[in-house]
């Protein structure tokens, strides 16, 4: 699976929007962006996953860029509760359930009020 | 949505003794489970692949008599941490591929004294 890099820390203002960038320079033609937060002391929570288009779901968006070697989690409305490390991990989208997720360092965001 | 329950969430106990640690597939069937350990301010590693009927896969440098894991049903994998160890306290956490994702346990915290 492609290696992923990003930021280590990042701060967000409550009620703000939240961009998360993430670079992915070495994913090939069908690997997946998929984004995990892990809260402190929790199992990691998935967040959306996408191939080329951007992606929305009821918790944030995704936006792809056209080479596909970076992407951009947003969360439009951050709240003290999205206070968490975010993994953007990339991997093939094939049904074989022995690929594993590989996780880097992540980012930790901090939202604060 | 499909959920996974890890139990138990958290567990103390003494040097030299074993513990179990359980994660089970609420609403779907699992024929392959992960097996993740993460120290404290760390990402997560992964230690084994754990497949319903046969043998696990294990990591490089992960201790498969140590870290004995059986996935008898397609519903139930297990984790034994034997004759534990201080070293071994840390937070496991399982997964499971469900659907185009990977859904976690809340994570099992270990403490060796």
């Amino acid at each position: 699976d492609a290696k992923t890099t990003q930021p280590t820390s990042m701060d967000c203002a409550e009620g703000r929007a939240a961009n998360l960038p993430c670079n992915h320079s070495t994913i090939s033609g069908n690997e997946y962006v998929y984004w995990y937060r892990q809260i402190h002391s929790q199992g990691p929570q998935y967040i959306i996953h996408g191939l080329k288009n951007n992606e929305t779901n009821e918790m944030a968006s995704l936006i792809i860029t056209e080479d596909r070697k970076s992407s951009t989690l947003i969360l439009p409305h951050a709240t003290l509760r999205d206070t968490a490390v975010y993994y953007c991990i990339v991997r093939f989208g094939n049904n074989n359930a022995g690929n594993m997720l590989t996780f880097g360092g992540g980012t930790r965001l901090m939202v604060k009020p | 949505g499909a959920v996974v329950s890890q139990h138990p969430s958290w567990v103390i106990c003494k040097s030299g003794t074993s513990v179990k640690i359980e994660c089970r597939s609420l609403d779907f069937q699992a024929t392959t489970m992960f097996w993740y350990r993460q120290f404290p301010k760390q990402s997560l590693m992964l230690m084994a692949t754990s497949n319903e009927g046969s043998k696990a896969t294990y990591e490089q440098g992960v201790e498969k008599d140590k870290f004995l894991i059986n996935h008898a049903s397609l519903t139930l994998s297990t984790l034994t941490v034997t004759s534990a160890h201080p070293e071994d306290s840390s937070f496991y956490i399982c997964s499971a591929k469900a659907g185009t994702g990977y859904t976690f346990g809340s994570g099992t915290r270990l403490t060796v004294v």
